[in-house]
């Protein structure tokens, strides 16, 4: 069964510093789909940032990227320039080509940025 | 454009009774999703839709638990009778026929009593 681990419960950062979350995974399929999501507190779930497994160039979105390492089954994301409004839960998602809606949550990540 | 928007956004019933948690997805998405998080676990995955069909009802942890989706628009997901461990926050997502991003909304937690 695929699974999704999310090591870190909780991470703090310096605004305007670096901070990278970590998640692996583990699955015996070769096509699938990764993400990252954010939930603000009391907010919707957002999308931040998603990786096509057979794309090996990492996915960026602005001050959002990832490194992705199939082979380690590793799917960290970096935020560059950390601002007050990225304090959130993060969560880590992994979904198998095909399975549609089925995503496969890690725990999540519960990010604080300190002004 | 609207989000995907669950309500009750709070509720608080004692065990056994039966509460019923609505989710109204985007527009136009034929696929719709239901999610819970008990306390200190993951996300999981509970039924997946696709218009008024139950594509993936593999997540759905036992019989107390019915959801619907009559006509394809809306979807309820009804808890009866309620047991303390049904405790949680319950998501609902939608997506687009074809579309890759799952949306949420922001979940409607419950406590069961």
């Amino acid at each position: 069964a695929q699974t999704v681990t999310q090591s870190q419960p909780e991470m703090s950062v310096q605004e305007a510093e670096t901070v990278t979350l970590s998640c692996t995974y583990d699955t015996s399929e070769s096509d699938y789909y990764l993400f990252w999501y954010k939930q603000p507190p009391s907010r919707q779930m957002i999308l931040v940032i998603r990786q096509e497994a057979y794309k090996q160039q990492n996915a960026t979105e602005n001050r959002f990227s990832v490194n992705f390492q199939k082979a380690a089954k590793s799917f960290s994301l970096k935020i560059s320039d950390s601002q007050l409004g990225d304090a959130a839960m993060y969560f880590c998602a992994y979904r198998r080509r095909g399975s549609q809606g089925n995503l496969i949550f890690g725990k999540g990540t519960k990010l604080s940025v300190k002004p | 454009e609207a989000g995907v928007t669950q309500f009750p956004s709070h509720s608080v019933i004692e065990k056994g009774q039966t509460v019923t948690l609505r989710c109204d997805p985007i527009s136009g998405h034929d696929n719709l999703y239901w999610y819970r998080r008990v306390m200190g676990k993951e996300i999981k995955f509970l039924l997946h839709f696709v218009k008024e069909s139950k594509q993936d009802e593999s997540g759905m942890p036992n019989n107390r638990f019915l959801a619907e989706r009559t006509g394809g628009t809306y979807s309820t997901l009804k808890v009866q009778p309620a047991e303390l461990e049904d405790s949680g926050v319950y998501f609902c997502a939608s997506s687009p026929s074809g579309g890759n991003t799952i949306y949420f909304g922001e979940g409607s937690w419950l406590t069961v009593v």
